[in-house]
């Protein structure tokens, strides 16, 4: 079983649509959780990033973290073509040195 | 400004061959690192150097070499190129193991 959990997808929503994604993990001490965002033949951005539980907010983006569940979303209110792209899960706990990366799920946004 | 740059964008290359894949981050960052992307988009962490010291060295063949003149630059050298060394190199960067930074990535195929 991997550390993280994400569903390939791929996911297609008309234009407007609310999105979520998620992942799931399995080691408890993850404590820092990111979003990246990867368009085709470019590299990951980030997007969100949040530490321990909670919800954070920017613009359309909205990151929500649930570590009792070991669960972490991303919504995306009124989708956009432009939002179309492959969006990667990415935590760490508070003493490694590397991110351990979800699969990705690839996003297709009908206009 | 391109904050991590990376060369070149694409290498073909015949199986057996030497070559090497370069990295600029112009961010003040103290850490990079090399990821492989495979064709499933699944990123997978090979090195990091911090201050030009390596700390992360994952389970990767020999042929892989990482060098780092300086703070600044982190090159990828590979020997003896193999089918399955076909896939997107990634450069990145951080601030303290915080939020990562990437290039655009190195299309390397193998013929």
């Amino acid at each position: 079983q991997k550390e993280v959990e994400q569903d390939p997808g791929p996911l297609s929503v008309p234009e407007g649509a609310i999105v979520s994604l998620n992942c799931t993990y399995s080691n408890s001490a993850f404590q820092y959780f990111m979003w990246y965002r990867q368009y085709s033949r470019k590299g990951p951005e980030l997007l969100m990033y949040t530490y321990s539980s909670g919800n954070k907010e920017d613009g359309r983006f909205t990151a929500q973290v649930d570590k009792s569940s070991k669960y972490i979303s991303l919504f995306i209110r009124d989708s956009q073509p432009s939002d179309s792209a492959t969006y990667l899960c990415a935590m760490r706990s508070g003493s490694a040195r590397q991110l351990t990366f979800g699969s990705g799920t690839q996003l297709t946004v009908l206009p | 400004d391109t904050a991590v740059s990376q060369t070149p964008k694409y290498l073909v290359t015949q199986m057996g061959n030497d070559k090497s894949i370069k990295c600029e981050q112009n961010l003040g960052h103290d850490t990079m690192y090399w990821y492989k992307q495979d064709s499933k988009k699944f990123l997978k962490i090979m090195f990091s150097y911090n201050n030009k010291e390596l700390i992360i060295n994952e389970t990767v063949p020999n042929r892989f070499s990482p060098k780092s003149p300086d703070k600044a630059h982190l090159n990828l050298h590979i020997n003896s190129l193999e089918l399955g060394d076909s896939a997107v190199y990634f450069c990145a960067s951080s601030r303290n193991n915080e939020k990562l930074f990437f290039g655009s990535g190195t299309q390397l195929s193998v013929l």
